[in-house]
């Protein structure tokens, strides 16, 4: 079963440029998490989001609740964002369902 | 410093030999729960807790026990492990933002586990 989708599975992108990750998923969900895995394999969260959009820094997470999408931008990306972008939603049962994850490149 | 640790960080072992991996997080957290990532398949949730004696099954909970005896801990038991176990474990832990669920994850280091 495949609760969770995300596109593209591997990115490759020149510093500087503008990167989209998408998650699309087919349940109804409580809010949806966007993690970052490092190349050590360290898992770090970005974002926990419910409705709208968030801003960190050079991330932005948004999502639409309706079309059961979200979309993690990166602006002006560097090769210190090479990573695995996950993006897991939580079930109104506490229950976790993650995506496989975008391997992301980003080449100086 | 607020963080989750595991222990141990490698583990070898072999099929049948009982083995607990520990989880202790310092923050207070009321959530914890446990994954397991394999490669193609990711992150997938094997238990998780909403507090003290309260826990519940994940997506793939056959083969493994938890118990929350204490809100700081949250160990992981293979009673009989077997090859299909090998894995990358994780656990984390959040505080709850009410009825609404866990808020953002902190995660510890990942513990590697081999059966043989």
């Amino acid at each position: 079963k495949n609760e969770v989708e995300q596109s593209p599975q591997n990115l490759t992108a020149q510093e500087g440029e503008f990167i989209t990750i998408n998650c699309s998923y087919s349940v109804g969900i409580s809010a949806l998490h966007w993690l970052q895995q490092h190349p050590g394999g360290g898992i770090v969260s970005l974002f926990m989001l419910s409705s709208g959009k968030k801003k960190h820094g050079r991330l932005i997470a948004t999502i639409n609740i309706q079309e059961k999408h979200s979309s993690l931008h990166i602006t002006a990306s560097h090769p210190r964002d090479s990573a695995v972008y996950i993006c897991a939603v939580l079930l109104t049962g506490n229950q976790f369902y993650f995506g496989t994850g975008t391997s992301l490149t980003v080449i100086p | 410093e607020a963080q989750v640790t595991q222990n141990p960080r490698y583990l070898i072992t072999v099929t049948g030999k009982k083995l607990t991996v520990t989880c202790s997080q310092n923050m207070n957290h009321e959530y914890m729960s446990w994954y397991r990532q394999d490669p193609g398949l990711g992150l997938r949730q094997i238990y998780y807790s909403m507090n003290v004696e309260v826990t519940d099954k994940g997506d793939v909970p056959e083969g493994y026990k938890v118990s929350r005896k204490e809100k700081r801990n949250f160990p992981l038991i293979l009673e009989s492990p077997s090859p299909n176990q090998t894995s990358l474990y994780f656990c984390a832990s959040s505080f709850l933002r009410g009825v609404q669920g866990p808020y953002e994850q902190y995660f510890g280091p990942g513990t590697r586990l081999t059966v043989t």
